[in-house]
């Protein structure tokens, strides 16, 4: 079993759609949520980022972490044709260096 | 923002022959830089952890004679896939935290294709 779990995709939406973004995990160790943004041959770029449990909302992106559950989602409003990308959900614990990442799923958002 | 630049973008070599990429950090110094490998629809794969000035720290399962890094200043590191072979294709990607910044702030470069011949 992978430490996390993220669906591929590919997910396509209309514009203006709401996107919901999810991964699921098996650490109970980890600590700190991050969602990032990889666009086509690009290095992955930070959206979010959680400590613990709850929400957080930055402009139309809201991120949630349910320790309980194991589960992140990442949810982007009003979506629009330049969120086309591949999302990938990352994860730490406590101490130590190492993000452990999801497989990324691709969005793809219609005009 | 900050930058970090990854050198080449793309590069296609003979099976034997080595490859250096680089890893810099243009407008902030990092003492620990990130390696990571990518396979297609695949998660990036922590290869290992780079410290100015000290030894590479390897994740398991990763040979230390065959990717070696090198982090000699506060914004170079490079990473030498040494006797290349088709199995070593893959994406490349490094990342920087700059110092004093939490791990949760890393900052990528935008990776390097290795094609093995």
């Amino acid at each position: 079993q992978k430490e996390v779990e993220q669906d591929p995709g590919p997910l396509s939406v209309p514009e203006g759609a709401i996107v919901s973004l999810n991964c699921t995990y098996s650490n109970s160790a980890f600590q700190y949520f991050m969602w990032y943004r990889q666009y086509s041959r690009k290095g992955p770029e930070l959206l979010m980022y959680t400590y613990s449990s709850g929400n957080k909302e930055d402009g139309r992106f809201t991120a949630q972490v349910d320790k309980s559950s194991k589960y992140i989602s990442l949810f982007i409003r009003d979506s629009q044709p330049s969120d086309s990308a591949t999302y990938l959900c990352a994860m730490k614990a406590e101490y130590g260096n190492k993000l452990v990442f999801g497989a990324g799923t691709i969005l793809r958002v219609k005009s | 923002g900050a930058v970090v630049s990854q050198h080449p973008s793309r590069v296609i070599c003979k099976s034997g022959t080595s490859v250096k990429i680089e890893c810099r950090s243009l407008d902030f110094q990092a003492t620990t830089m990130f390696w990571y490998r990518q396979f297609p629809k695949q998660s990036l794969m922590l290869m290992a952890t780079s410290n100015e000035g000290s030894k590479a720290t390897y994740e398991q399962g990763v040979e230390k004679d065959k990717f070696l890094i090198n982090h000699a200043s506060l914004t170079l590191s490079t990473l030498t896939v040494t006797s290349a072979h088709p199995e070593d294709s893959s994406f490349y990607i490094c990342s920087a935290r700059r110092i004093g910044a939490t791990n949760e702030k890393l900052f990528f470069g935008s990776g390097t294709q290795l094609s093995v011949l």
